[in-house]
């Protein structure tokens, strides 16, 4: 059975740091790999995915996230943050041989201050 | 815009009653899933259609269901409605298998009272 955890449910970053999200997956075989994110009362947006290749992906908005096998981690990452960066970050896995069913993690909520 | 539109937007009703939500994926999409989003239990996958076929079941409640209808579509029936019920529930569409990006609705807000 596979298993996302995003570590920490909250996360505050000040305007112009680094933001750092961390993902980690568990499965016995690597899934493709997705980062969502949900602004308020909004549906949910495709910030990046990896599937296959280059295990450096970037993404939408200036968010970029490395796939280590090794480590099973998906985390995501911006130089920089603004503020129109708060909202909720979502890391999802499917399986390879499924027909493509997304598990989230918990999400992340992102408070980005002046 | 995601292209795909879910109707109604809020929902409030009472307790044993049934309801019915509708989503629209975006044009091309053969693939429907629905998912539910609570406080308690975070984003989960409810089902998905694929061609109007059922291709896989996730944490769905034997009192919920759903189809994709020729025009693509979908229905999802809640009935017998509990407290717990109330949730967001998100539609998203998909061309191709997986891998491939979801495109999600903005989502039905059903109260239960």
């Amino acid at each position: 059975a596979q298993s996302v955890t995003q570590l920490g449910s909250h996360v505050s970053v000040s305007e112009g740091a680094l933001v750092l999200l961390r993902c980690n997956y568990s499965s016995s075989v690597p899934p493709y790999l997705f980062w969502y994110v949900q602004y308020p009362n909004q549906g949910l947006q495709l910030l990046l995915k990896y599937t296959t290749g280059a295990t450096l992906v970037k993404g939408i908005n200036g968010f970029e996230a490395e796939f280590k096998k090794s480590e099973t981690s998906f985390h995501l990452t911006k130089p920089s943050a603004h503020m129109s960066d708060a909202a909720e970050y979502f890391c999802a896995v499917s399986p390879t041989d499924s027909w493509g069913k997304l598990q989230f993690g918990a999400g992340t909520q992102v408070v980005v201050t002046p | 815009d995601s292209g795909v539109t879910q109707t109604p937007k809020h929902l409030i009703t009472a307790t044993g009653q049934r309801v019915t939500l509708r989503c629209s994926p975006r044009s091309g999409d053969l693939s429907v899933y629905w998912y539910q989003q609570s406080l308690d239990q975070g984003l989960q996958f409810l089902i998905q259609y694929y061609n109007g076929e059922e291709r896989a079941k996730g944490n769905i409640l034997e009192r919920f269901s759903a189809q994709q209808f020729p025009d693509l579509h979908s229905e999802l029936n809640l009935s017998s409605l509990e407290l717990g019920d109330s949730a967001l529930y998100f539609c998203a569409s998909q061309s191709g298998g997986a891998g491939n990006e979801q495109f999600f609705g903005p989502g039905t807000r059903l109260t239960v009272l």
